[in-house]
């Protein structure tokens, strides 16, 4: 399995508390990733890094924010959690698609979190 | 329209079946398409990659695009309980660096059944 850990696996909050959620890997992969994962959606990323202090949005990025300090680390925060963004969240990490890697995304095992 | 578009099921199917899973897909320029499998409270692996058309084999599995009906396909023969998942299909346009522009299926949940 690729070395990634999500935590908090679990965490239940309130509407309007702040919330971060970190992935660790030690694959020393480029790019890490935040997807939401929710029935009827399927998984949209929400932000990604492509090198430390180096991130973009994806399609869903609104209410959230990311930062990478290391190449190890990348944190999803919520400043002020919703219940619309109650649902799992993966972490995953790749490299470069190349003639000799396909850029296989590795996923974590996610994070179930639930704003009431 | 949603760019991929892929039946979320539930498919429930006796062991040794054949299962056909498919995703549909508006954009002609994604050129990658990639099927990953996600068990219950898992996060997905890559099960199957290919490039532009054609058929892809691996044991039991096998992928195939046919791009001019934009349209690609995941088989499973002589179906297992342990292939019960949920498949998303992926697919993207750029070669090279990040996937961010990687756009996921949402999924078809697959039960095989003993």
């Amino acid at each position: 399995d690729a070395g990634i850990t999500q935590s908090p696996r679990h965490k239940v909050t309130e509407t309007g508390t702040p919330v971060t959620l970190r992935c660790h890997q030690t694959e020393n992969h480029r790019y890490m990733y935040w997807y939401r994962q929710d029935p009827g959606h399927g998984l949209r990323l929400i932000h990604y890094s492509y090198g430390v202090k180096d991130t973009d949005k994806g399609e869903v990025s609104d209410g959230y924010s990311v930062s990478r300090s290391k190449t190890e680390d990348f944190l999803l925060t919520l400043e002020s959690a919703t219940s619309s963004q109650t649902s799992v969240y993966f972490c995953a990490i790749s490299e470069s698609m190349t003639s000799g890697n396909t850029g296989e995304l590795f996923f974590g095992e996610g994070s179930r979190l639930t704003v009431l | 329209q949603k760019e991929v578009e892929q039946d979320p099921g539930p498919l429930s199917v006796p062991e040794g079946a054949i299962v056909s899973l498919n995703c549909t897909y508006s954009n002609s320029a994604f050129q990658y398409f990639m099927w990953y499998r996600q068990y219950s409270r898992k996060g997905p692996e890559l099960l199957m990659y290919t490039y532009s058309s054609g058929n892809k084999e691996d044991g039991r599995f096998t992928a195939q695009v046919d791009k001019s009906s934009k349209y690609i396909s995941l088989f499973i023969r002589d179906s297992q309980p342990s292939d019960s998942a949920t498949y998303l299909c992926a697919m993207s346009v750029h070669y090279g660096g990040s996937q961010g522009n990687l756009i996921f299926g949402k999924g078809t949940k697959l039960s095989v059944k003993p």
